[in-house]
């Protein structure tokens, strides 16, 4: 079953412009993880923010996390054409695999 | 250094046919999953080898799919008897340690069955 549930599933921005998506799971979680994917081949793993942190910054990517909504949510500032790709949030729960969710499909349009 | 490689990259194959998938996992990775990925839709976790212990084969979607681990390195997904639902992008990612964090993936298989 999916724990993760991005919103929103796809989103058109310009270049330059933030684009903010959404995570939302199900269970009490170790961590939280988002990859970006291109061209519906190999993920590539962004960042990770564990149960105790609230914020964690990377570069133009900032990820927060609301233990007590069960949400997460991922910001790239200053976007650029080559964001453009699918963003999956990924959860990881005591010793299962990461659960991935469906993605977002990000569009940035120069 | 080099990532995870996997083979072939892509894999036209007639209904009923078995089929391979490869996966060299970075070296030194003792973690090494599974993934099959639909047109459009999230990872699903197929199985999962870590170091010595026994897989973790919960997400294998029936008995005609199986994989083995030869040495704590490279990975063979088989899939006997291939349906057309099987077509799919099958992807391997490894790991260090024990701990589910960051996983490194590899480029995919592309799987078409006929």
């Amino acid at each position: 079953s999916q724990q993760g549930e991005e919103d929103p599933q796809a989103l058109s921005i310009q270049e330059g412009e933030n684009a903010t998506m959404n995570c939302s799971y199900k269970t009490s979680i170790n961590n939280l993880q988002w990859y970006r994917q291109n061209s519906g081949r190999g993920l590539v793993h962004l960042i990770l923010i564990r149960s105790n942190e609230r914020e964690k910054h990377s570069g133009r990517l900032r990820v927060t996390l609301d233990t007590s909504k069960k949400s997460s949510s991922l910001l790239i500032t200053a976007s650029r054409a080559a964001d453009t790709a699918s963003y999956f949030c990924a959860t990881a729960t005591g010793n299962t695999p990461l659960v991935f969710g469906k993605g977002t499909r990000l569009s940035v349009i120069a | 250094g080099a990532g995870v490689s996997q083979s072939p990259s892509n894999k036209v194959t007639e209904k009923g046919k078995d089929v391979e998938l490869r996966c060299d996992p970075i070296s030194g990775h003792t973690a090494l999953y599974w993934y099959r990925q639909s047109l459009g839709q999230g990872l699903e976790f197929l199985i999962y080898f870590q170091g010595n212990s026994a897989p973790d084969k919960s997400g294998l979607p029936s008995d005609r799919f199986s994989a083995e681990r030869t040495g704590g390195s490279v990975s063979t997904l088989t899939i006997q008897r291939t349906q057309q639902e099987d077509s799919a992008v099958y992807l391997c990612a490894s790991r260090v340690g024990t701990d589910h964090n960051e996983q490194f993936f590899g480029p995919g298989t592309r799987l078409t069955v006929l």
